[in-house]
């Protein structure tokens, strides 16, 4: 089973709200990764959890949160977004975080912020 | 510095013909990883093929090969026998190092396939 599923599918929020958006693979994979991608533009990097502890963040606003409770599951926290924020956010999982081991990405959330 | 070059934005093809994406890029590592992945409007991004920089092959997966020209720093994908699925936007991505992470795409190519 190589999926990674992610929940919402759309989000609409409004700048003073709090929501979460889920990601989950069994996979067993131990690096799981967000991203945020504007229109017609490539993937960026967010955030990179290795072995559940936070390794890679690019300096991501805080109004961002990530949170991996487990080895399956990651969460991103979103508070107090601004419209700009309005993006996909791909999670994506791979057998490790070094090495030549591709990443799986799940379907994304569209998210809108108001 | 950019470090994963597509010159084509987009690129049309006749259905059951070839096609080849253009991806160049920069580094000084020895040691990296360069993918391809298919992103159709749906926005799942799919993973194709890998090519390390140590492999003395060319990789190849089902109808998608990468032709890979190391001293011209070139990863193109070739795409045989298209197929009007394949129609969507295609990323090329590099990862420096063995223990880094951090993977980063290049700007894509949207591939239109005419029937």
């Amino acid at each position: 089973d190589t999926e990674v599923t992610q929940t919402p599918k759309h989000l609409v929020m409004g700048m003073t709200n709090k929501k979460s958006l889920k990601c989950e693979q069994h996979m067993g994979h131990r690096a799981m990764y967000w991203y945020k991608q504007k229109a017609k533009k490539p993937p960026e990097l967010m955030f990179v959890y290795s072995y559940e502890k936070l390794s890679i963040n690019e300096s991501v606003p805080s109004r961002f949160s990530p949170e991996c409770p487990n080895s399956s599951l990651l969460n991103l926290h979103l508070h107090a977004l601004q419209p700009e924020d309005s993006a996909l956010y791909l999670c994506a999982s791979s057998l490790k975080t070094t090495g030549s081991y591709e990443q799986y990405f799940g379907p994304g959330t569209r998210l809108t912020v108001t | 510095a950019q470090k994963i070059t597509q010159t084509q934005p987009g690129m049309f093809v006749q259905e059951k013909e070839a096609v080849t994406l253009d991806c160049t890029y920069d580094t000084s590592d020895p040691s990296y990883g360069l993918f391809w992945y298919k992103q159709p409007s749906s926005g799942e991004m799919i993973f194709l093929i890998y090519q390390g920089s140590y492999d003395q092959q060319n990789a190849t997966e089902g109808r998608y090969s990468l032709n890979f020209q190391k001293a011209r720093k070139s990863a193109n994908l070739v795409i045989s026998a298209s197929q009007l699925g394949d129609s969507a936007m295609y990323f090329c991505a590099m990862r420096e190092g063995y223990n880094n992470n951090d993977m980063r795409f290049g700007a894509g190519t949207r591939l239109t396939v005419k029937p």
